[in-house]
């Protein structure tokens, strides 16, 4: 079975550009969540799907973060206009189901550096 | 805001010492799970405790659930260089259609040949 596949692995950017990250999860998993993991800390969760569905985005600076899941599958989440305090390791992880005992798999992030 | 504090941050060990790592949280969790993370890797799960003072092995790791699910313990026996990494701890808070983790900081733990 394929884990979660994240892309790009690695991107620089300046401070007010924008910057998208893809994510494809496990197949046949109806959950996914994006965490923010910045350096020297744990993963903190930024939003979380169900199916298309947003689940919980409480954490999600929406004044300059979104992300999508248009057809429940593969998603995307962007970052417009980047901050310096934005950089970051950006992991996906998906599980078959929401809540207690469905396995988190995490896929292995997106390294974003905002100069 | 559940927070997780977790000790120490960071652990320099020889090869066949044994170590603990705390999680400790003011807070209840439904249910707790510890992650090993390494370099350039997403974390892996290693185990989930549900009930209060519930203990699971695995090989030479142990883990305990607190009494009160507050708090959670991490042991390695005989620890080896391929137990090196970053050792999170993850609260679960569930209700209704929610469900979501909490992690802490991380342990991160070096054991060197």
């Amino acid at each position: 079975e394929a884990g979660v596949a994240q892309s790009p692995r690695y991107k620089i950017i300046e401070k007010r550009q924008s910057v998208a990250f893809w994510c494809n999860p496990i197949s046949g998993h109806a959950t996914l969540y994006w965490y923010q993991q910045i350096l020297g800390q744990g993963p903190k969760l930024l939003i979380q799907f169900q199916n298309n569905g947003v689940v919980d985005d409480s954490q999600l600076p929406k004044d300059r973060f979104s992300a999508e899941r248009l057809k429940g599958v593969d998603s995307t989440l962007k970052i417009q206009p980047a901050k310096l305090e934005d950089s970051a390791v950006y992991l996906c992880a998906s599980s078959r189901r929401l809540g207690g005992g469905n396995e988190q798999y995490f896929g292995p992030g997106t390294r974003l550096t905002v100069t | 805001t559940q927070l997780l504090e977790q000790s120490p941050q960071f652990l320099s060990i020889q090869e066949g010492e044994n170590l603990t790592v705390y999680c400790n949280s003011s807070s209840v969790f439904s249910s707790l799970q510890w992650y090993r993370q390494e370099p350039g890797e997403g974390p892996v799960l290693l185990v989930t405790v549900v009930t209060g003072g519930e203990v699971k092995k695995l090989k030479r790791l142990t883990f305990q659930f607190g009494d009160a699910r507050k708090d959670s313990s991490l042991h390695i026996t005989a620890a080896q260089p391929g137990d090196t990494g970053l050792y999170l701890c993850a609260g679960a808070i569930s209700g209704g259609s929610n469900y979501k983790l909490t992690f802490g900081k991380g342990t991160l733990l070096t054991v060197n040949p």
